[in-house]
């Protein structure tokens, strides 16, 4: 069985304060695969990073950076210097060579006030 | 180009119309994707089509009726839906190479559906 654990429901910042988006995940399978999307209130899912279970190297891009950690089963995401924009809801997402479907977290709302 | 398109955006029916749902991409992708998203909620997967053949069927009500005319189009037909069945309806898309289960989902825009 496959289980994401996103602890934190609403998370709440001023513009420029860094967050970090907790993502705890459970599999037998050895290999698998993580996700995070997001969720404007427009509603679409943006497709935001995938990470290889094999690939634990940490990713930057732009002011958005991801932290695996196998050790920890966590998957964490992190926002450097928020920005309004960035006001939606976060989904980690895992799936594996024996799936097909995305197992989602329950997600987490990031409100960004000016 | 990661589009996936859909429409209607919003959608009002009765429970005793029938109405379709429509998504479509232009990126290739052999696999396609219908979820259903209540409020405040992550996504549930309802039907999956690899290669414009259903594959997954998550033991959904017969009330929802998927069809993949092509590679590119995948439809959800309605008919005598319940007033729960109100939610955002969001198609997906991947490339269905070397198996679902490590292919990246690009999401559509969505058609929120209420039903009366």
């Amino acid at each position: 069985a496959q289980k994401v654990t996103q602890a934190q429901t609403e998370i709440s910042v001023v513009e420029k304060e860094d967050v970090t988006l907790d993502c705890v995940y459970e599999t037998r399978d050895t290999t698998y695969y993580l996700f995070w999307y997001k969720q404007p209130p427009s509603g679409e899912l943006v497709f935001l990073i995938r990470r290889n279970s094999f690939d634990e190297q940490n990713e930057i891009s732009g002011r958005y950076s991801w932290n695996f950690q196998k050790s920890t089963s966590s998957f964490n995401f992190t926002i450097t210097a928020s920005q309004v924009v960035d006001s939606a809801v976060y989904f980690c997402a895992l799936n594996s060579n024996s799936g097909y479907a995305l197992n989602f977290g329950k997600g987490t709302s990031l409100l960004v006030t000016p | 180009d990661t589009e996936v398109t859909q429409t209607p955006k919003h959608l009002v029916m009765g429970m005793t119309n029938k109405k379709s749902l429509k998504c479509e991409q232009h990126m290739g992708h052999r696999a396609m994707y219908w979820y259903k998203q209540k409020a405040k909620k992550p996504p549930e997967l309802m039907f999956v089509y690899s290669y414009e053949k259903l594959s997954i069927n998550e033991s959904v009500p017969s009330r929802f009726s998927p069809e993949c005319p092509n590679s590119s189009l995948l439809n959800l037909h309605l008919h005598a839906l319940q007033p729960e069945d109100s939610a955002l309806y969001l198609c997906a898309s991947s490339q269905e190479r070397s198996g679902l289960g490590e292919e990246t989902q690009y999401f559509g825009p969505g058609t929120r559906l209420l039903v009366l």
